[in-house]
């Protein structure tokens, strides 16, 4: 079976701190993809990135960058700087050849000014 | 380009009535999803079209919830009758083509409540 865990419930920091969220996934699937999506206080899920599981290189995009190791089945979620439009609930995903994308329960992150 | 549009934003109805739920993908995504979002989890996928044939309803409960998606464009979502564990926010989503890999795009949900 597929499965998502994020552990953080909430996460609150002060303005311009470096943050990660951390994801553990499970699959016995040996191809599959893994997602990052935010949702904002609007309720939209915007998608963040997406990882297949042959290609384990770290991205950075901006102040955001993200660190997938299949040896531990973590895909973590890294904000440098955080600022406070960060603020939202962060879902971490998993997508195999089922075709049915598992979410995890996310991580309410609250940056203070 | 414009994004999923869903309606309405918001509903709240009595246990035992019905209700409608809307949805608008982005033009020439062939993947149509409805999640169901339970406060505090993570959405939960219910009902995924292919065009208008459905791929994975597994997850719908179908005594009670059921969907369509005429003509392969919009798709509606109903539910009758409610009960009150359905109050949740339920999202419409749909993706260029059918596969594992492709990122979802999503409307802004419409938030039913339940009494």
């Amino acid at each position: 079976a597929q499965k998502v865990t994020q552990a953080q419930t909430e996460i609150s920091v002060v303005e311009k701190e470096d943050v990660t969220l951390d994801c553990v996934y499970e699959t016995r699937d040996t191809t599959y993809y893994l997602f990052w999506y935010k949702q904002p206080p609007s309720g939209e899920l915007v998608f963040l990135i997406r990882r297949n599981s042959f290609d384990e290189q770290n991205e950075i995009s901006g102040r955001y960058s993200w660190n997938f190791q299949k040896s531990t089945s973590s895909f973590n979620f890294t904000i440098t700087a955080s600022q406070v439009v960060d603020s939202a609930v962060y879902f971490c995903a998993l997508g195999t050849r089922a075709q049915k994308l598992v979410f995890g329960q996310g991580t309410r992150l609250t940056i203070n000014p | 380009e414009a994004g999923v549009a869903q309606s309405p934003r918001y509903k709240i109805i009595e246990k035992r009535q019905s209700v409608a739920f809307w949805c608008n993908p982005i033009s020439g995504h062939a993947t149509l999803y409805w999640y169901q979002q339970i406060l505090g989890q993570g959405p939960k996928l219910l009902i995924q079209f292919q065009n208008n044939g459905v791929v994975d309803d597994s997850q719908l409960p179908k005594d009670r919830f059921s969907a369509e998606r005429l003509k392969g464009v919009d798709s509606t979502l109903k539910i009758q009758p409610a009960k009150l564990e359905d109050s949740a926010v339920y999202l419409c989503a749909s993706s260029v083509v059918y596969g594992a890999g492709s990122p979802l795009h999503f409307g802004n949900g419409t938030r039913l409540t339940v009494t």
